[in-house]
């Protein structure tokens, strides 16, 4: 079972931020959290990941809280290509036996 | 850099009858997975190859589905004969991994298997 819990789903307008929450209050010290998103008909994609600091890359900012129960992904200024389903998932990285369970998801629609 | 590549995109068989599935993965990527989604759920992962071994295949139904990975690169995953209940998404994804680390996955675009 996965060991996240995302809203089903949210929306966003154009141009605004899209904040997407998840709750992890049992992930392990050496879990981190993963952020994938999949577009109509195609595979996931990565998007970020952290252990307990917050992280920044070109797609989207990932905060994890102090206690790191919980996160939220931030796409600053959301675009109509970012609508898909959006995976939180927690995994130990590094290790051979890495392995991603999806749950079902928060469905984001960015509307125009 | 070419992603991971998997064909065909589409296919509809009927019930009782064999299929194949085909997946490249990102050069140098040394460790394949083969995933299943159903409609409205997330990947579930069904095997995960390290080079040419099948290191987790605890999740492959196998008596009716089988998957191969000759010389480490291109891989293969059959089901015969095919269900109903297989109907799905097949995603092929790649990583590279060594000495215990494993970096990200990589996804193709699937292929969607519609069984009648």
């Amino acid at each position: 079972d996965a060991k996240t819990t995302q809203p089903p789903s949210m929306d966003c307008a154009e141009g605004r931020a899209a904040n997407l929450p998840c709750n992890h209050s049992t992930i392990s010290g050496n879990e981190y959290v993963y952020w994938y998103r999949q577009i109509h008909s195609q595979g996931p994609q990565y998007i970020i990941h952290g252990l307990k600091n917050n992280e920044t890359n070109e797609m989207a900012s990932l905060i994890i809280t102090e206690d790191r129960k919980s996160s939220t992904l931030i796409l600053p200024h959301a675009t109509l290509r970012d609508t898909a389903v959006y995976y939180c998932i927690v995994s130990v990285a590094g290790d051979s036996s890495y392995k991603l369970i999806f749950g079902s998801g928060t469905r984001l629609l960015v509307r125009p | 850099e070419a992603g991971v590549v998997q064909s065909p995109r589409y296919k509809i068989i009927e019930k009782k009858q064999p299929v194949a599935f085909w997946c490249n993965p990102i050069s140098g990527h040394n460790t394949l997975y083969w995933y299943r989604q159903n409609l409205g759920q997330g990947p579930e992962l069904l095997i995960r190859y390290e080079n040419e071994e099948a290191v987790d295949d605890s999740q492959l139904p196998k008596d009716r589905f089988s998957a191969e990975r000759l010389k480490g690169v291109d891989s293969t995953l059959k089901i015969q004969p095919a269900e109903l209940g297989d109907s799905a998404v097949y995603l092929c994804a790649s990583s590279f991994a060594f000495s215990g680390w494993t970096d990200t996955q990589y996804f193709g675009p699937g292929t969607r298997l519609t069984v009648l």
